[in-house]
This record gives structure tokens, C-alpha cells and sequence, in this order.
């Protein structure tokens, strides 16, 4: 049975560092990997998506990698800004299923 | 721009009542979710549908059905709720490998 795991659990860091963030699974055998940011009491809005296939994605300051291999994959975000205070929550697609992680929240202090 | 819409972002309802949550998406997409959000738990999946008329159990069933009538809307029903329904719901909708895109949500509470 798939499982998603994100580590650390809740981040601190002051404006304009760049950070990583990391999203575990135990299986292997996934169609892609999604990264989404949600705000408090909001829905979720991707990111990031990288395909089996891919490496990395890169979209702005945010840049993803997939190392399918080790069942890992990190976001870095590059100089923080307060903007991005939020959760921070990875997706693995199997055939029709997402199994999501618990997410990291993320504070971005000015 | 892609859209995912709830019927509704608040809803407070009473024990045994019979409960409607319906989501549509513009983007023709085939695959649609409902999840559910708990703190200490993260998002457990209820149902899915990959179709028209096509259901497929979630992670967590159990008190909850679907109907899926139409290829935009798919439709969560509690058919009696309960107080361990509280929670926040969310829809999602998606084409083959692509993106997920997830409507605003809608927390329940149930009294």
C-alpha cells in the first residue's frame, strides 16, 4: 500500500531564504507527482506536476524534482517571501488514485 | 482559466438529515474525486468516478454515495448525517496523467 510521507512538519524560516521540502513514498510504480499549496481553509492549487518520466519541473522561484528510484522528491522555493506561508502537501498518482501526504506548513517570516 | 465549483463553502446540517454536495467542472475532464480533510489525517479519498455513471470506491466509503449523471457534475451524498462526517470536503477533477485542479471546498458541520 502506497504511503506518502512529508517531512519536517511545520517550517520557520525569515524572508529571502531558499528552502527545500521533502515528500517520501514507498512505492515506485506511480504515474506522476503533484505538489499543491493550500491556504488556510481553502482548496488546493498545483503547483507543480512532473511525470514518471520527468526529473524536475520548474515554474518560477519553485522548482520540483522526482528521483522515482528512491521515492523522493523535493520542492525548493528560492528567496521566501511571507506570500508563501502555507501548507505545501504532495500527491503520487497511481492508475485512478492520488495518495496525498500530510503536508508541510510552511511560515515565511517578514 | 479551468474551474472547479461547490455547490457550497459553509453548510451546517443536523444529525440523520440527508446531505447534497455537488461539484462541476468546466474542463470536460473524465476523472472526478471527493475527498475528505481532517486535521492530524490529510485528504482521504471518498469515491471517485472515471466516467459517466461510473463509480469506484475511495479509501473511506462508508456513510457516503455518488451520482455522477452528467460528465460535469458529480455529486457527494451523505444519506444520513452524522456527527463524524464534520469535516472539510473537497472535489477534484482531472484528464488522464494531467493536472488535478481542486474546487474551494466545502466544511460541514453537523450537529
Amino acid at each position: 500500500k502506497q504511503e506518502v510521507t512529508q517531512i519536517p512538519a511545520a517550517l520557520s524560516v525569515p524572508e529571502g531564504e531558499n528552502l527545500v521540502l521533502n515528500c517520501s513514498f514507498t512505492d515506485s510504480a506511480i504515474y506522476n507527482l503533484q505538489w499543491f499549496r493550500q491556504d488556510p481553509g481553502k482548496g488546493l492549487t498545483s503547483l507543480l506536476l512532473i511525470q514518471s518520466s520527468q526529473r524536475e519541473q520548474t515554474s518560477g522561484r519553485l522548482n520540483a524534482s522526482l528521483d522515482k528510484s528512491s521515492g523522493r522528491s523535493t520542492l525548493y522555493i528560492a528567496a521566501s517571501q511571507p506570500g508563501d506561508s502555507a501548507t505545501y502537501l504532495c500527491a503520487v498518482k497511481g492508475t485512478y488514485k492520488y495518495i496525498f501526504g500530510t503536508g508541510t506548513r510552511l511560515k515565511v517570516l517578514a | 482559466d479551468v474551474k472547479v465549483t461547490q455547490s457550497s463553502r459553509y453548510l451546517v446540517k443536523r444529525t440523520g438529515e440527508k446531505v447534497f454536495l455537488e461539484c462541476v467542472q468546466d474542463m470536460d475532464h473524465e476523472n472526478m474525486f471527493w475527498y475528505r480533510q481532517d486535521p492530524g489525517l490529510g485528504l482521504r479519498l471518498i469515491y471517485f468516478s472515471y466516467d459517466v455513471k461510473m463509480k469506484e470506491k475511495g479509501d473511506i466509503p462508508e456513510g457516503y454515495s455518488v451520482s455522477r449523471e452528467k460528465k460535469e457534475r458529480f455529486s457527494l451524498i451523505l444519506e444520513s448525517a452524522s456527527t463524524n462526517q464534520t469535516s472539510m470536503y473537497l472535489c477534484a477533477s482531472t484528464q488522464g496523467q494531467e493536472t488535478q485542479y481542486f474546487g474551494p471546498g466545502t466544511r460541514l458541520l453537523v450537529l
